[in-house]
């Protein structure tokens, strides 16, 4: 069973461009969440969502930063005129059907903003 | 905001000794409290997780102890060995959040041949 797969792994982009980041959760989960995690910091939540929902957007920041989960296809979150501040790990992290704090993270996406 | 609060920042720990890590919760609803392991470069790894209906719980050389009264829990490693050098981040449910874990801003494990 494959796990938690995010691409790319390495992106980097200039200031002002889009950065689009994917995530393919387990097979058998419907529950993504993404995480944002600094140098030397713990995971910062960002968003959780289900197939074609938005659950929970508390931890997005409120300009550039979008997020979708499809019917068919990854998740993705999509970051818009990025700047240096933005540069950081991104992981998705998957959970079964039920919504259950059991969560299973991918490798991540490290961004760099030059 | 929920907090929870990791001590030490970093261990160092010599091989064959016990490495103990504390965490600290405020909010008593929390009903779940996982450990994750990271290496650098890597996603983090669930590693062993624990409910409060239990003070305790072991996976081979990890074991949780869980502290009700005093909103604590540890994560102690048995016989830690060099390949157990990495970050280690204790979490928990965020309240008023649908699933999203809370995490402590980790600590580094060094274990010396």
């Amino acid at each position: 069973n494959a796990g938690v797969m995010q691409n790319p792994r390495h992106l980097v982009r200039r200031r002002g461009q889009e950065a689009r980041l994917r995530c393919s959760p387990m097979k058998g989960h419907s529950h993504v969440y993404w995480y944002r995690q600094l140098p030397e910091e713990g995971l910062k939540f960002m968003v959780y969502l289900q197939k074609e929902n938005i659950i929970d957007e508390s931890g997005m920041p409120k300009e550039r930063f979008s997020a979708e989960f499809p019917k068919e296809g990854p998740s993705i979150l999509r970051i818009q005129q990025v700047v240096r501040g933005d540069s950081a790990a991104y992981f998705c992290a998957s959970s079964p059907v039920s919504p259950t704090y059991e969560q299973y993270f991918g490798p991540g996406t490290r961004l760099t903003v030059t | 905001q929920q907090q929870v609060k990791q001590s030490p920042q970093s261990l160092i720990v010599q091989k064959g000794g016990i490495s103990i890590i504390n965490c600290a919760y405020e909010n008593t609803a929390f009903d779940y409290f996982p450990w994750y392991q990271q290496f650098p470069g890597k996603g983090p790894a669930l590693l062993i997780a624990i409910r409060p209906d239990v003070s305790e719980k072991k996976e081979g050389r990890f074991t949780i102890s869980f502290n009700k009264s005093a909103k604590q829990f540890s994560l102690h490693i048995m016989d830690s060995q060099p390949g157990d050098s990495a970050t280690y981040f204790c979490a928990a449910p965020s309240t008023g959040g649908q699933g999203n874990l809370i995490f402590g801003k980790g600590t580094k494990l060094s274990v010396k041949p």
